[in-house]
C-alpha cells in the first residue's frame, strides 16, 4: 500500500471551528491533493499541490485553505467550518500529473468529519 | 467542465455472472481513464486503467474503451460477493491536474 496517513481519522466539532486535517506519505510523490466525498456528488477535488509551497484550488474550494511547507505534507483548513462541509476526506497522491500507467492516484483511508 | 457519467446502480448480479459496467465521458480530448473500487467505508483503490481503444485485460477484469463513442467500461468475469462495492470510472480534467470521477456504481454480487 502507498505510504499515506491522514489525520485525524474521524472529528466531530461545532459550526464555526477552524479545523485542519493533515496527510502525511512517504512516497516522496511531488502531487497531492484534497477531495470531498459526499452522497450524489461522488468525490471532488478542493486542492492540489504540485510541489512545496505549490498549490491551486480544485472545483469545491471555497471555504477551504491549503498549505504545503513538506514535501510529505499537506495540511487542508476549514477556517471556520460549517455544516456543509460535513464530509469524508480524502487525501491522494500521484507521481506524475501525466499518470502514466504504473504512476496511478493512489488514496489515504480518509477523514470523517462532522460539523454541528 | 468534463463530466463523467454513470449508472449509479445498484447492479445486481448472481456470483459466477459477468458484471458490466458503464462509463461515458463528455470532452473527446481526453487521452486516459481509470477505474477505480471503493468497498463502503474505505478509500478508492486503482483497478484498471487504460489509454487505447479497444480491450486491457488484467486477471477477472477487463477494460474496454471507444473514444468515437466516448466509452469506456468494465467487465467482471466469475464475479464474487468480494466484488461487491462501488465502482468509480475517472478521467484527468482539462488542465490534467487532478482527475474527474464518475458518482460511481454499485455493485452488488449475490452467492
Amino acid at each position: 500500500d502507498a505510504g499515506i496517513t491522514q489525520s485525524p481519522r474521524h472529528k466531530v466539532t461545532e459550526t464555526g471551528t477552524p479545523v485542519t486535517l493533515r496527510c502525511h506519505q512517504t512516497e516522496n510523490h511531488r502531487y497531492m491533493y484534497w477531495y470531498r466525498q459526499d452522497p450524489g456528488h461522488g468525490l471532488r477535488l478542493i486542492h492540489y499541490s504540485y510541489g512545496v509551497k505549490d498549490t491551486d484550488k480544485g472545483e469545491v474550494s471555497d471555504g477551504y485553505s491549503v498549505s504545503r511547507s513538506k514535501t510529505e505534507d499537506f495540511l487542508l483548513t476549514l477556517e471556520s467550518a460549517t455544516s456543509s462541509q460535513t464530509s469524508v476526506y480524502f487525501c491522494a497522491i500521484s507521481e506524475s500529473r501525466e499518470y502514466a500507467d504504473n504512476q496511478p492516484q493512489h488514496f489515504g483511508d480518509g477523514t470523517r468529519l462532522s460539523i454541528l | 467542465q468534463k463530466e463523467v457519467e454513470q449508472n449509479s446502480g445498484p447492479l445486481s448480479v448472481p456470483e459466477g455472472a459477468i458484471a458490466s459496467l458503464n462509463c461515458t465521458y463528455s470532452d473527446r480530448v481526453s487521452q486516459s481513464f481509470f477505474w477505480y473500487r471503493q468497498y463502503s467505508g474505505k478509500s478508492p483503490e486503482l483497478i484498471m486503467s487504460i489509454y487505447s481503444n479497444g480491450d486491457k485485460e488484467d486477471g477477472r477484469f477487463t477494460a474496454q474503451l471507444n473514444k468515437a463513442s466516448q466509452y469506456v467500461s468494465l467487465l467482471i468475469r466469475d464475479s464474487q460477493p468480494s466484488d461487491s462495492a462501488t465502482y468509480l470510472c475517472a478521467v484527468p480534467n482539462q488542465a490534467g491536474t487532478a482527475l474527474i470521477f464518475g458518482k460511481g456504481t454499485t455493485l452488488s454480487v449475490s452467492s
